[in-house]
């Protein structure tokens, strides 16, 4: 049972486009959705998190659009970079636990 | 990256074989976990400690054992194992706070474990 639904698995994109990575989840309890980006190689590191009092967050070129009542939420890449090729994993949390639920992962590949 | 280091990077073991997995976290972190990553499936939680004590185990077969003798170290005993285990085992280390802001974890960079 996969509370954190992740799609694509796989985005290609041209320099200078914007990527576009969505999750939805079930449980309305969630409160807290962290993106983590992991090079091959590494272990994920956060990008950016948001809360659902808001409905936008960003970060650079990095940005959160959160839907609380289609229980979604998206990370939006402007201007990507081939440096921003990575795989990029949402997540979800609630309470106050540090129980993190991880989506399935979108491998994303910038092309030059 | 020395914040959280994992030894060792790559693992090849027979089903009968027992070995350990060592992560160790430089940030004064309270709080520890095992995940499991594999292919194409959600990063998968283990076992959280928190001040060293075991507070989550997310059904995790009997196989795997964690021990955590400080809050700086985590290890994984791995003893007759399936190859349906071989993956990617990542440790994270986060601070726990009292205020219910939720806490970064800081992943190291995992061991690739190949059972065979």
């Amino acid at each position: 049972q996969q509370q954190v639904k992740q799609s694509p698995q796989s985005l290609i994109v041209q320099k200078g486009g914007i990527s576009i990575i969505n999750c939805a989840y079930e449980n309305t309890a969630f409160d807290y959705f962290p993106w983590y980006q992991q090079f091959p190689g590494k272990g994920p590191a956060l990008l950016i998190a948001i809360r659902p009092d808001v409905s936008e967050k960003k970060e650079g070129r990095f940005t959160i659009s959160f839907n609380k009542s289609a229980k979604q939420f998206s990370l939006h890449i402007m201007d990507s970079q081939p440096g921003d090729s990575a795989t990029y994993f949402c997540a979800a949390s609630k309470g106050a636990t540090n129980k993190l639920i991880f989506g399935t992962g979108t491998l994303l590949a910038v092309q030059p | 990256e020395t914040g959280v280091t994992q030894t060792p990077r790559h693992l090849v073991m027979g089903m009968t074989n027992k070995k350990s997995l060592k992560c160790e976290q430089h940030l004064g972190h309270n709080a520890m976990y095992w995940y499991k990553q594999s292919a194409k499936k959600p990063l998968e939680l283990m076992f959280v400690y928190n001040f060293k004590e075991q507070t989550e185990n997310n059904s995790v077969p009997s196989r795997f054992s964690p021990e955590c003798p400080n809050s700086s170290h985590l290890f994984l005993h791995l003893h007759t194992l399936q190859p349906e285990d071989s993956a990617l085992y990542l440790c994270a280390s986060s601070q726990t706070g009292t205020s219910g802001a939720k806490e970064t974890q800081y992943f190291g960079p995992g061991t690739r474990l190949l059972v065979l």
